[in-house]
């Protein structure tokens, strides 16, 4: 089984619709990370999160909200979804920030 | 403004060629430099840098990084078509409670 598993894989959604990405992870961090990635501008950190009580916004965190409901499960919501955000969405787990580990992704499209 | 930089931000080479990925940065409380390689989703890790002149190696690739001109390489020596990839400079900034800050992505094709 994978260590970081992201839920959907793929999902085509409407402008204004509410959406959550959720992540999963077995691998025991407690840093978990939320990422976009668009074609030629690598990846954007959205939230990241030390432990369930320690929430941090990224560098492009508007638009996005998350909730840290366990050590090892993190969720990205779009609370009113926009074309703009279509992206490749990447969840990623830490032991101690350096090297992270990435779930599959989801690709996400918003008409 | 912490930012990283790669270059070139695409490369087209031949099978057997070698060639040499950069990646330069400006960083506040700069810990580490990491390179990950993304083929078609989730990027993975490769190397984690972070004294200067000590170069590390893995098979075919190796990375050096040179905390006073403030950059590293990733060196591929004798491409395969596998290692075609999007390879993924990304430093650590911010001190103890910051992350990373990654770069564009240097996109490599290997042709037979």
């Amino acid at each position: 089984d994978a260590d970081v598993t992201q839920t959907p894989r793929n999902r085509i959604t409407k402008t204004g619709k509410r959406i959550m990405l959720e992540c999963s992870q077995t691998k025991g961090h407690d840093r978990m990370y939320w990422y976009r990635q668009d074609p030629g501008l690598g990846l954007r950190l959205i939230y990241y999160s030390f432990d369930v009580k320690d929430i941090n916004k990224g560098e492009i965190s508007d638009g996005y909200s998350v909730s840290r409901q366990a050590q090892a499960k993190f969720s990205l919501s779009l609370e009113s979804a926009i074309p703009n955000q279509t992206a490749l969405y990447f969840c990623a787990t830490s032991d101690d920030g350096y090297e992270q580990y990435f779930g599959p992704g989801t690709r996400l499209t918003v008409t | 403004e912490d930012k990283v930089v790669q270059s070139p931000l695409s490369l087209v080479v031949h099978e057997g060629d070698t060639v040499t990925l950069n990646c330069s940065y400006e960083v506040t409380n700069f810990r580490s430099l990491l390179w990950y390689k993304q083929e078609k989703k989730a990027p993975t890790f490769l190397f984690m840098l972070t004294s200067s002149g000590i170069e590390k190696k893995s098979g075919r690739l190796s990375s050096i990084l040179d905390k006073k001109e403030l950059f590293s390489i990733l060196n591929i020596t004798a491409t395969q078509t596998g290692d075609s990839a999007i390879y993924l400079c990304a430093v650590w900034h911010g001190g103890s409670q910051g992350n990373l800050i990654f770069g564009k992505g240097t996109k490599l094709s290997v042709k037979p």
